[in-house]
Order: C-alpha cells, then structure tokens, then sequence
C-alpha cells in the first residue's frame, strides 16, 4: 500500500515568511508524528498526535511552530516568521494501534531552506 | 534525561564480513526497541523491531535485546556495499513518553568490496 506522503519535498523561503508543511499518513495509521533532522545532527523530536488531539506537543522548539491534524489523517506543520535555524528536514511518521503501535512509518521529508 | 547512545562510528567492513551496531538507553522502562537505516540525502527506514530479551534475526540482521544491562545490537551478517548507510537506533522509553521514540545519533557503516 501506499506509505506516509510529504509536501513539498522542497521549500525555500525567506526569513520572516510563513511555511506550511503538509504530511499524509498510511491510511488507518491513528498516529502521526513530527520530527527534523538539522545536518549532521540527529532526529529531534517535534509533536505526537493520536487520532485529532496532541498529547505530546513538548519537542516544538518555539510558539513560532504549530500543527494540527484533521479527520484523524493529513496534519499540516506551521512555522511561523521563518529563521534560518530552522532550516532542517522535517519527518513525518506513522504508526497504526495495537501491538505493533510503536513501529513508525516515515515519509520522505520536507527539506526546508531559510534563506 | 533520557537518552540513546550509539558506537558513534564511523564502522568500517569488508564486504561478506559482520557488522556490529551497539546501543545503550537510559531509562530502565523502556519497552520496544528498533533499528533504522538510512541512506545518505533519504529519510529513515525502519529495518528491525525487537520487545523482548534475546535474539530476533530476520534475513542477515540479528537484533539483540539485553534489558537488565540497557543495551541493544544490531548484527549484519554477510555485509554487502547496498549496506552502507546511517543505522539509527530508536527506543520508546515506556508509556509515560506515549509513543515518541528518542534516537541515537547514529553509527555510519561502510561496507567495501
């Protein structure tokens, strides 16, 4: 089947500008994750939704970050007023409930350049 | 502070020969365990999953679980160049993390004909 689908794969911006990065998860997967990867450096992670609701927002790095997932399946991740620190590849993942519930899924990233 | 620790590398091998990928985690509770690999410039792939003490093998990789010393490996047997690649190792730490996993930094693996 299909697996965790990202858009844009790239995004260039300039700093100030707000970026939207969307994330389609494998169909029937209640789990979505977001995490980046700065070069060289390793996953950081950034939020957790089960079904709608973010139990665990603890790894966004400033208010500037946002990201809601609607119908229980696509999630959109919003940075606000870009800086270039936030230049990074952004992950998104999925992981379906039951025994296997751990077990992410991740797509191909978006990689985004603060110009 | 939880944390993943992996041999930081980078690992070098012949090809046909074994690769060893060693991991250690901080937090006692924690409940699955799970190695990626990942090719330069692509995003994580996840290659093994392991829950309990012990050996699963699947094909040429054996993970190998010790919970009472906090350590997991990976084994690659029988190495080829198509292994060369990043090896992340991930831990969920049990379910007051819900279902975050924490990540190593990862053990670069070249394997050379």
């Amino acid at each position: 089947g299909a697996g965790v689908s990202q858009s844009p794969s790239n995004k260039v911006t300039e700093k100030g500008k707000d970026v939207e990065l969307r994330c389609d998860p494998i169909s029937g997967h209640t789990a979505l994750y977001w995490y980046r990867q700065s070069l060289g450096q390793g996953l950081e992670f950034l939020i957790y939704f089960q079904g709608n609701s973010a139990p665990d927002k603890s790894g966004l790095p400033s208010d500037r970050f946002s990201a809601e997932r609607t119908g229980g399946s696509v999630s959109t991740l919003t940075i606000q007023r870009t800086q270039q620190e936030d230049s990074a590849v952004y992950l998104c993942a999925s992981s379906s409930s039951g025994r296997t519930s751990y077990e992410q899924y991740f797509g191909p990233g978006t990689r985004l350049t603060v110009t | 502070q939880k944390e993943v620790e992996q041999n930081s590398g980078p690992l070098s091998v012949p090809e046909g020969a074994i690769a060893s990928l060693n991991c250690t985690y901080s937090d006692r509770g924690s409940q699955s365990f799970f190695w990626y690999r990942q090719y330069s410039g692509k995003s994580p792939e996840l290659i093994m999953s392991i829950y309990s003490n012990g050996d699963k093998e699947d094909g040429r990789f054996t993970a190998q679980l010790n919970k009472a010393s906090q350590y997991v490996s990976l084994l690659i047997r029988d190495s080829q160049p198509s292994d060369s690649a990043t090896y992340l190792c991930a831990v969920n730490m049990g379910s007051s993390t819900l279902g975050r996993l924490y990540f190593g930094r990862g053990t670069q693996l070249t394997v050379w004909p």
